[in-house]
């Protein structure tokens, strides 16, 4: 049974730019959540995504939008990107909204330079 | 989300007993607590969560207080494998509660041999 998988792993992007990050949730989840993660900080929040609408969202500018597919799947599109900007972009999936029991993904490292 | 407070780093002896402290004084009645752990370089790893009864898992107990105000998590026999920071989060259940998780700056456990 697959975990959650995101892509890239790893990419390098310059100031400016535009970045589109993917993932796959476990099989048998529904609803995925994006958040972001700063090097020696706690994961931050970014949005959840359920029946393919934009459910919640965290304190993060319009540059961070999302779309979730018909499978489940999930993008995160950030624009312009900023320095600030780089981080480890998390992916996580759960069966229905509202349960604290997530399954996180191995992310993805952005590098804006 | 109620705040939690956590030491922000501790040793533990490979074998023994890792107990793990976690306030949260503020907490709701509705609120639960919840434990994930993110190893370096993974994605944070659900543990246990628990409303006021105290909870066993295959990979940790969860002892809350009964003013509810304070938790701790044990590792009965830890291993290297353990190595990770542990994050304590209080969160309400439920669909308006979405899947946002508020991470703080967790406890960061070092399991020496």
């Amino acid at each position: 049974d697959a975990g959650v998988t995101q892509s890239p792993t790893h990419l390098i992007k310059t100031r400016g730019q535009q970045v589109t990050l993917r993932c796959s949730p476990k099989s048998g989840h529904d609803t995925v959540s994006w958040y972001q993660q700063a090097l020696g900080q706690g994961p931050q929040f970014i949005f959840q995504y359920y029946e393919e609408e934009e459910r919640q969202r965290g304190n993060f500018p319009d540059r961070f939008s999302g779309h979730q597919f018909p499978n489940y799947s999930s993008e995160l599109n950030v624009n312009a990107l900023l320095l600030g900007d780089s981080a480890l972009y998390l992916c996580a999936s759960s069966r229905g909204q509202g349960g604290g029991e997530l399954f996180f993904g191995e992310g993805s490292r952005l590098t804006v330079l | 989300d109620a705040k939690t407070t956590q030491p922000p780093s501790m040793d533990c002896a490979e074998g023994r007993a890792a107990n793990l402290p976690c306030n949260h004084s503020t907490i709701s009645g509705n609120e639960y607590v919840y434990w994930y752990r993110q190893i370096h370089s993974q994605g944070p790893q659900y543990i246990i969560h628990g409303l006021k009864n105290n909870e066993t898992n295959e990979m940790a107990s969860l002892i809350i207080t009964e003013d509810r105000k304070s938790s701790t998590l044990i590792l009965p026999h830890a291993t290297l494998r353990d190595t990770a920071v542990y994050y304590c989060i209080v969160r309400v259940a439920g669909k308006a509660a979405g899947n946002k998780l508020t991470f703080g700056g967790g406890t960061r456990v070092l399991v020496k041999p």
